[in-house]
């Protein structure tokens, strides 16, 4: 596609319930990014590909988020037992390389815990 | 202190001013900076993209590195109404060479 998609745009969902959120790269970009912003806050790295490996999920805030890449196209970022503080954006990027290169990022997914 | 710090703003101006927005960084690894601008409710756009110390203009903005200070800037000229939005700067490179270090973002505003 012409840029990064991300689904669904807007989720609201239930304290305890699991949720899933797509990103879908631009084609052809081997690092993909997952990125949260809170309310008021900066963009808050949580994970990295380079292909389908994660060689840095030193961002993941707990063992209740886990995120993996197939194909080297397509990430799935799951929460498991969704709380309040996770309601966020999470931001997906990607990158033709990982080193330095552009990253240009997706519309974001609004998540809402309640 | 954070790697990236960022005055929050708000920060409001008139149509046609010359806005500056800056931050500085603590990370001496930082090879690259980064600005974007969010619009409210969508994703970051990549505005300005500089690899070293100095200026680099595109069109009405210029972004400008000063890593002996650690203090990166970007400055708009004539500003307009569809300038508002948040901007945000970052710093990458060194040891996590694929990761970007974000400021909050500042809020701007420019009013008609």
């Amino acid at each position: 596609g012409a840029g990064v998609s991300q689904s669904p745009s807007n989720k609201v969902t239930e304290k305890g319930k699991d949720v899933e959120l797509r990103c879908d790269p631009i084609s052809g970009h081997t690092a993909l990014y997952w990125y949260r912003q809170s309310l008021g806050q900066g963009l808050e790295f949580l994970i990295y590909f380079q292909g389908n490996s994660a060689p840095d999920k030193s961002g993941l805030p707990s063992d209740r988020f886990s995120a993996e890449r197939t194909g080297g196209s397509v990430s799935t970022l799951t929460i498991q037992r969704t709380q309040q503080e996770d309601s966020a954006v999470y931001l997906c990027a990607s990158s033709l390389s990982s080193s330095g290169n552009t990253i240009y990022f997706g519309e974001g997914s609004w998540l809402t815990v309640v | 202190q954070k790697e990236v710090e960022q005055d929050p703003g708000p920060l409001s101006v008139p149509e046609g001013a010359i806005v500056s927005l800056n931050c500085t960084y603590s990370n001496s690894a930082f090879q690259y900076f980064m600005w974007y601008r969010q619009y409210s409710r969508k994703g970051p756009e990549l505005l300005m993209y500089t690899y070293s110390s100095g200026n680099k203009e595109d069109g009405r903005f210029t972004a400008q590195v000063d890593k002996s200070s650690k203090y990166i800037s970007l400055f708009i000229r004539d500003s307009q109404p569809s300038d508002s939005a948040t901007y945000l700067c970052a710093g990458g490179g060194g040891g996590s060479n694929y990761k970007l270090t974000f400021g909050k973002g500042t809020l701007l505003t420019v009013n008609p």
